[in-house]
């Protein structure tokens, strides 16, 4: 059973215009969200993160929204750039001594000149 | 500093071989961990180590086998690799399972 749904596997917006991701999950006891970018023959890198207690956390151009009641996030991304052109994975992880994350399976995300 | 760093690049097995992936990181991060990436099904986490003598099983540990040698270095074992486990697969490490986790570049195996 996925604990952590994307369920569009690919977006497509044009240069300078708002891309919006979005990541379901089931599991209630999961507290922290992270996305992650990751471009072909890369690892994926951490791009940013949010708290359960909080709904939004903005960094430059990229902004998270969690909605728990919805057990919903996104992410929102504005302006969109060719560079961010790139697979996005939603995780999730639950608190104290929990060393694990469980990722979505990924949207592909392509910004279009 | 390298970061992660993960070798080989690429490999190519024959049913019933084994191998051995190494990964080493460079950033004094306590946890360490394995995923796959397999067309359509993201990453899943193989094996973790949460701090140095310590491992644990992910969601797919079956045919694993893993070792931290030291704080730098954690390995992954195929002990006799089946085509099943021909994927993309990932080392990755943070400061205490916070999550905000460094990824190394992967390693394509193919299992024939």
């Amino acid at each position: 059973d996925q604990q952590v749904k994307q369920n569009s596997p690919s977006l497509s917006v044009q240069e300078g215009r708002i891309s919006i991701l979005n990541c379901d999950y089931t599991n209630s006891m999961f507290d922290y969200f992270l996305w992650y970018k990751k471009y072909p023959a890369e690892g994926p890198t951490f791009l940013i993160s949010i708290s359960s207690i909080k709904d939004k956390n903005e960094d430059g151009r990229f902004t998270v929204f969690l909605n728990k009641s919805a057990k919903h996030l996104s992410l929102h991304i504005v302006p969109s750039q060719p560079g961010d052109s790139a697979v996005y994975f939603c995780a999730a992880k639950s608190g104290g001594s929990n060393y694990k994350l469980t990722f979505g399976k990924g949207t592909l995300l392509t910004v279009n000149p | 500093n390298a970061g992660v760093t993960q070798t080989p690049k690429f490999q190519v097995l024959k049913t019933g071989q084994s191998m051995t992936l190494q990964c080493a990181q460079d950033m004094n991060h306590n946890s360490m961990y394995w995923y796959r990436q397999d067309p359509g099904m993201g990453l899943r986490l193989i094996y973790y180590s949460a701090s140095e003598g310590t491992t644990d099983k992910g969601e797919v540990p079956n045919g694993y086998n893993v070792s931290r040698l030291n704080k730098r270095e954690f390995s992954l074992r195929l002990e006799s690799a089946a085509p099943s486990q021909t994927s993309v697969y990932f080392c990755a490490t943070d400061l205490a399972g916070t999550g905000e986790q460094f990824f190394g570049p992967g390693t394509r195996l193919t299992v024939l």
